[in-house]
């Protein structure tokens, strides 16, 4: 079936520091979603990529979706006390349609202030 | 305001119970899913349901059981041939097959006595 690595597993930085994690999909996808949890909390919707080579933003966050459809990343940029959590990339099975997501395990990110 | 429900939000079982999981949407969502998460394993689907009356079985859907009566909800029952059990469980919903990213109730943790 099909699989979705993020890397890294955990990221400690220093608030200031930028931060990125990136996910792999073992199929192409028609889209990626990206959710946020933060500790003791359930995963909230951030933002869903459908174009190749897509780039959305929000504020310090900085969204990519690869030229091939298979990969993505998640970019902050001077990291913040309130960015802690786990950070998931989601993609929905059977690569082209939407419905049943199948979730990275999670990059969980620790920023000391 | 809309959202999604999951009840109790904590739950001790003894091992060789069988027990019930709640939960609740009036989002007015077609679709509902239940995921299990494990520290470092993210998020792994068990069951999910499109339309009332129907679901099907996600990655690890062993030892657990669902039904969907009602569009609202959506219970899972973890039962004794589950073996192991504790986790936190997280119910989420979605509208127009995903599109918009679901949405996640606050979960139930689990925990096997």
């Amino acid at each position: 079936g099909q699989q979705v690595m993020q890397i890294p597993q955990y990221q400690h930085v220093q608030e200031g520091e930028d931060f990125t994690t990136y996910c792999n999909s073992s199929t192409t996808l028609s889209n990626i979603q990206w959710y946020k949890q933060r500790p003791g909390g359930h995963p909230v919707f951030l933002i869903q990529l459908v174009k190749s080579g897509e780039v959305k933003k929000q504020k310090r966050l900085t969204f990519q979706f690869g030229e091939a459809k298979k990969n993505s990343s998640l970019h902050i940029t001077a990291t913040q006390t309130t960015d802690v959590g786990t950070y998931f990339c989601a993609g929905p099975d059977g690569g082209t349609s939407y419905g049943k997501l199948t979730f990275g395990q999670g990059t969980i990110l620790t920023v000391h202030p | 305001d809309g959202g999604i429900t999951q009840s109790p939000k904590y739950l001790f079982r003894k091992e060789g119970q069988n027990v019930t999981l709640s939960c609740e949407q009036n989002l007015n969502h077609d679709a509902m899913y239940w995921y299990r998460q494990d520290p470092g394993q993210g998020l792994r689907l068990i069951y999910y349901s499109q339309i009332v009356n129907d679901f099907q079985k996600g990655d690890i859907a062993e030892g657990y059981s669902v039904s969907r009566e009602k569009k609202e909800s959506f219970p899972l029952t973890v039962t004794s041939a589950q073996k192991n059990p504790t986790a936190f469980y997280l119910c989420a919903s979605s509208t127009d097959g995903g599109y918009y990213g679901y949405t996640f109730g606050s979960g139930t943790r689990l925990t096997v006595v």
